[in-house]
């Protein structure tokens, strides 16, 4: 079975330039999560998916960042623009029910030049 | 707002030693507690869940204890192993479903 997918792994950028990832869940996984974490830190959540509503986006700052699910399936998480300060990794991570076990992709990391 | 402590943050044993890895949350009224591992510039592998309702959670060498009342979980990594070298971090899932993480605990197994 193949496990949570994202891309890409890695991306450098511009400041002020757009950036888009995205995340293919597992097959059958209702909830997608997509999580921040900066180096030495444990992962931040950004946004959680139940099919394609998002129920948690309270740590999403939502100026610049935008997340979509469309059809309940694969998800999209863009910033526009991009600042030195997002440069961190951008896990996606998915779960049966949002109260069983959650499993991460390989993340993307972001430079932000 | 639940806050989850990872203590030591670093950790250096010899090959063949048990590890033991603490975690601490400052709401109890937790779902579950999941264990991860993160090997430099990866993923997180999941290790281990352990549902609120039991006091531990056992797989191969890898044994998770809950005590939710007092806060407290505990992973056990018996006769530890260079391969076992990696970041563990515990998450914890409160009843509204958010799962919050600690920053981890860094082990190196030294041969």
């Amino acid at each position: 079975e193949a496990g949570v997918v994202q891309s890409p792994r890695y991306k450098i950028i511009e400041k002020k330039q757009p950036v888009a990832f995205w995340c293919n869940p597992i097959s059958g996984h209702n909830t997608l999560y997509w999580y921040l974490q900066n180096l030495g830190q444990g992962p931040e959540l950004l946004i959680r998916y139940e099919n394609e509503e998002a129920v948690d986006d309270s740590q999403l700052p939502k100026d610049r960042f935008s997340a979509e699910r469309l059809k309940g399936v694969d998800s999209t998480l863009k910033i526009q623009p991009a600042e030195l300060g997002d440069s961190a990794v951008y896990l996606c991570a998915s779960s049966i029910t949002p109260n069983t076990e959650a499993f991460f992709g390989q993340g993307t990391r972001l430079t932000v030049v | 707002k639940q806050e989850v402590t990872q203590i030591p943050a670093a950790l250096s044993v010899p090959e063949g030693e048990n590890l033991v890895l603490n975690c601490s949350f400052t709401d109890s009224a937790i779902y579950n507690l999941q264990w991860f591992r993160q090997d430099p510039g990866k993923g997180l592998t999941s290790l281990l869940l352990i549902q609120s309702s039991q006091r531990e959670q056992t797989s191969g060498r890898l044994n998770a204890s809950l005590d939710k009342s007092s806060g407290r979980s505990t992973l056990y990594i018996a006769a530890s192993q260079p391969g076992d070298s990696a970041t563990y971090l515990c998450a914890v899932r409160s009843n509204d479903y958010k799962l919050s993480f600690g920053a981890g605990t860094t082990v190196t197994v030294r041969a």
